[in-house]
């Protein structure tokens, strides 16, 4: 079955560092979507991507969706504590009805 | 304001009773869905429903019950016969193909 993976799990990082997690699906994707969490929160929707090769940004936050539409990146540039959380992708395939979520990264950050 | 709405914030359920989720939403969305998520782990589908009357299992549906007798309410009853309840239970509306919009969750403890 469809099966989107996130990489890394976990995400330790200096204030101030950038850092980079990564979504792979076994399918292609109608869009792909990513969402944060904060500690003791419920997840909060970011953006969608839907073209080929789409990039798009939010302040320190660049967001990319694979020329093949099956894999994306989240990168975050000069990290800040407020970043803290867990970040999930989340990819809609052509034949289903429901969004298939990545296991998430969970990052930290050290002052 | 448009959102999701779900209760209660706590619960607590005793060895061998049923207890009722309840989730409502103003958005007009379709679509709803119920997630199960463990200490440190990612987002499990429980049950969705993409129209009223309709609902199909996801991903872990054994031990939960659902209805959809109305658009705006999705309620989750977790029976005596889920062994392991205690979790945080999130429930989402969407649109076809658009982000999911999550609610604050309900933290479920078996005492």
């Amino acid at each position: 079955g469809q099966q989107v993976m996130q990489i890394p799990q976990y995400q330790h990082v200096q204030e101030g560092e950038d850092f980079t997690t990564y979504c792979n699906s076994s399918t292609t994707l109608s869009n792909i979507q990513w969402y944060k969490q904060r500690p003791g929160g419920h997840p909060v929707f970011l953006i969608q991507l839907v073209k080929s090769g789409e990039v798009k940004k939010q302040k320190r936050l660049t967001f990319q969706f694979g020329e093949a539409k099956k894999n994306s990146s989240l990168h975050i540039t000069a990290t800040q504590t407020t970043d803290v959380g867990t970040y999930f992708c989340a990819g809609w395939p052509y034949n289903d009805y429901k969004l298939s979520f990545g296991a998430g990264t969970t990052v930290t950050v050290r002052a | 304001d448009g959102g999701i709405t779900q209760s209660p914030k706590y619960l607590f359920r005793k060895e061998g009773q049923n207890v009722t989720l309840s989730c409502e939403q103003n958005l007009n969305h379709d679509a709803m869905y119920w997630y199960r998520q463990d200490p440190g782990q990612g987002l499990r589908l429980i049950y969705y429903s993409q129209i009223v009357n309709d609902f199909q299992k996801g991903d872990i549906a054994e031990g939960y019950s659902v209805s959809r007798e109305k658009k705006e309410s999705f309620p989750l009853t977790v029976t005596s016969a889920q062994k392991n309840p205690t979790a945080f239970y999130l429930c989402a509306s969407s649109i076809p193909r658009d982000g999911y919009t999550f609610g604050s969750g309900t933290r479920l403890t078996v005492v």
